[in-house]
């Protein structure tokens, strides 16, 4: 079975630019989380989403979105780029959000973003 | 809200030594506890996690944690390390029960093993 599918890996952009980041799940998880993770402020959520719908999001301003596709697949948007925005976003899927497995992600190897 | 400390940024250990990395949470409800580990350049993965039952759990590359809860701990340990247990090692928790429910991660440790 193949395992959660970030592209790109790597991407250098420009402040004030756009990114978008691309996630597949594992086939039959529903559940996509993002996360970033940087040197100084660790690993921090930044949304779930569940059957197309955001069902949790984090502590990040609005320059930060996403969605989820029907096939699952979800995507997450950063506008207007910062310096501080440099980080590797790790993607991560499961069976389900809520539920007594809730904690057990599969991770995918990140997006590493660097904003010059 | 729940929170998860990791004592220890960087612990080096040589070959076939023990080692035991820290973790100590706080949170008012019950939680759900896990190890994660991140080799280089790569996401992160399960190494085993604590729901409820047998206060010792044991994961996978022969290493093992016991969940104290009077302690709030949940200190992940292996009796023996190769080479190929260098990574990053991160404590986890999420709330037990409830909506809206996300993994809070610790900062994060270290484990360099030595030849």
């Amino acid at each position: 079975k193949a395992g959660v599918t970030q592209t790109p890996r790597y991407l250098i952009k420009t402040r004030g630019q756009q990114v978008t980041l691309s996630c597949s799940p594992i086939s039959g998880h529903r559940s996509v989380s993002w996360y970033q993770q940087t040197p100084g402020q660790g690993l921090q959520f930044l949304f779930e989403y569940f059957s197309e719908t955001q069902r949790n999001k984090g502590n990040f301003p609005g320059r930060f979105s996403g969605r989820q596709f029907s096939n699952s697949r979800s995507e997450m948007n950063v506008s207007t780029l910062e310096l501080g925005d440099s980080a590797l976003y790790l993607c991560a899927s499961s069976w389900t959000s809520g539920g007594p497995n809730t904690g057990e992600l599969f991770f995918g190897e990140g997006s590493r973003l660097t904003v010059l | 809200a729940q929170s998860v400390t990791q004592l220890d940024s960087q612990v080096p250990v040589f070959e076939e030594a023990p080692v035991e990395l820290r973790c100590n949470y706080s949170s008012s409800v019950s939680v759900y506890l896990f190890w994660y580990v991140q080799y280089p350049n790569q996401g992160l993965q399960l190494l085993l996690k604590y729901l409820s039952g047998s206060t010792l759990v044991k994961g996978i590359n022969g290493f093992e944690a016991e969940f104290n809860k009077s302690q709030t701990s949940f200190h992940l340990r292996k009796p023996s390390v190769h080479i190929s247990d260098t990574a990053e090692y991160f404590c986890a928790v999420i709330r037990a029960s409830g909506s809206a429910r996300q993994l809070t991660f610790g900062s994060g440790t270290q484990l360099t093993v030595l030849p």
